[in-house]
């Protein structure tokens, strides 16, 4: 059974670009979390999908945002970027909202320059 | 203060020797998740716990949720152990995001 999958591994941005990145989950998982890492801050939670419904939203701002398709794939999308936005952004996929066990992707690190 | 804090944040240790790290949390939970992070990013779910105590090989998970207290131990620690173990949150109620700790840099030396 393949992994989750995150693409692309590595990018490069300029501020005030925009990106989308895209996770791919388990076969069969419906539920897709999105997760911001930096050295500062620590893991952050961004926003989860269930069956194509954004159900739940940390605290960030407007200029994040995602979406999930109906085969469960999922896509974030940052806007008008800053150098603080400089992380690692990692998914994971779980089979049902809730207590279920997470499975993570390798990541997207994004460097905005 | 953060809802979830770990210790110790760095440990380092001879191979061999028996791994404790501690996780309190101030929230309600549905479950209590144990990560393991190498370098380059990647993470791998060890345990997802609810009550009691769960073993994996060299690794033990236990929870206390009276307590608000889990720990993770690794028994006979191996220099491939060395990485960041992190616990997470799930809160209690809905389908929340994890609430991370800042987790815990473990190196076991040979």
């Amino acid at each position: 059974k393949a992994g989750v999958t995150q693409t692309p591994r590595y990018l490069i941005k300029t501020r005030g670009q925009q990106v989308t990145l895209s996770c791919s989950p388990i076969s069969g998982h419906r539920s897709v979390s999105w997760y911001q890492q930096t050295p500062g801050q620590g893991l952050q939670f961004l926003f989860e999908y269930f069956s194509e419904t954004q159900r739940n939203k940390g605290n960030f701002p407007g200029r994040f945002s995602g979406r999930q398709f109906s085969n469960s794939r999922s896509e974030m999308n940052v806007s008008t970027l800053e150098l603080g936005d400089s992380a690692l952004y990692l998914c994971a996929s779980s089979f049902a909202q809730g207590a279920t066990e997470a499975f993570f992707g390798q990541g997207t690190r994004l460097t905005v320059v | 203060k953060n809802e979830v804090e770990q210790s110790p944040q760095n440990l380092t240790a001879q191979e061999g020797e028996f791994i404790t790290i501690n996780c309190s949390y101030s929230v309600g939970i549905s479950a209590l998740h144990w990560l393991q992070q190498h370098p380059g990013g990647g993470i791998v779910s060890l345990f997802m716990l609810s009550s009691g105590k769960k073993k994996h090989g060299r690794l033990i998970a236990t929870i206390n949720i009276q307590e608000k207290h889990s720990s993770l131990h690794i028994t006979a620690s191996h220099p491939r152990d060395s990485a960041v173990y992190i616990c997470a949150a799930q809160k209690g109620g809905g389908a929340d995001g994890l609430t991370f700790g800042k987790g815990t840099h473990l190196i076991i030396q040979p």
